[in-house]
């Protein structure tokens, strides 16, 4: 079955850096886009950033763009999110999650998350 | 940017239908996706592309999507359908999320 397990939230303080990653497992994953979504402490669901399955594609929230970048290993079945200049309200729950089409040539906003991992708390606090 | 409306909180008595609505400027063009959330757990796709639904799901929940709104309705709810639930749609290569309605069944 799919699974996936991110790992690497930790407390940083301000401005510091943080490198999370998803590992997933019981999917082709080298043929799926990926992507990061986040929910800080008792609020909603935030979209982060996708990524192509070639990587040659990849989208940014307003909020985390030039700061973030979203890097994969298709040979070790794993999704990365590079995290820089961290602030406070950086702070939140991140999940890795699928984002699939069921068609063939989808356009984007045929695109839906339909696996999520269990999530991994960032702290930012000094 | 562009944004998804929901409101804060929905009411249902067991069994009857909730309706939990995201609004956004011409909606009705885009597919809407719906998530729901149990406290302490990771969200569900429970809808996808404005009225399918992933295996699994319940056929209580259904979906539209017309005009500027998007609803999730939920026949026949049951005490386990209350939770978060978070409309998503794609505009201009970012993906939105609506701020979240929590469902409470009476």
């Amino acid at each position: 079955q799919v699974q996936l397990v991110e790992s690497g939230g930790v407390l940083v303080k301000p401005g510091g850096s943080l490198r999370l990653s998803c590992a997933a497992s019981g999917f082709s994953f080298s043929d799926y886009y990926m992507s990061w979504i986040r929910q800080a402490p008792g609020k909603g669901l935030e979209w982060v950033s996708y990524m192509s399955p070639s990587g040659r594609t990849r989208s940014y929230a307003d909020s985390v763009k030039g700061r973030f970048t979203i890097s994969r290993d298709n040979a070790r079945n794993s999704l990365f999110l590079q995290m820089n200049s961290l602030r406070a309200e950086d702070t939140a729950i991140y999940y890795c999650a699928t984002r699939t089409c069921s068609n063939t040539n989808c356009h984007p906003m045929e695109y839906f998350f339909d696996y999520w991992g269990q999530g991994t708390l960032v702290t930012v606090s000094s | 940017s562009y944004e998804l409306t929901q409101p804060p909180s929905v009411s249902v008595s067991p069994g009857q239908t909730a309706s939990i609505t995201c609004s956004g400027d011409k909606l009705g063009d885009k597919y809407t996706s719906w998530y729901q959330q149990r406290p302490g757990q990771s969200p569900v796709l429970v809808m996808y592309q404005d009225t399918k639904r992933p295996s699994g799901i319940p056929e209580r929940f259904s979906g539209s999507n017309s005009g500027n709104t998007a609803t999730l309705t939920i026949s026949g709810t049951q005490a386990l359908d209350e939770a978060d639930y978070y409309c998503q749609a794609w505009d201009s290569s970012t993906e939105v999320f609506g701020g979240g309605t929590k469902l409470t069944v009476l």
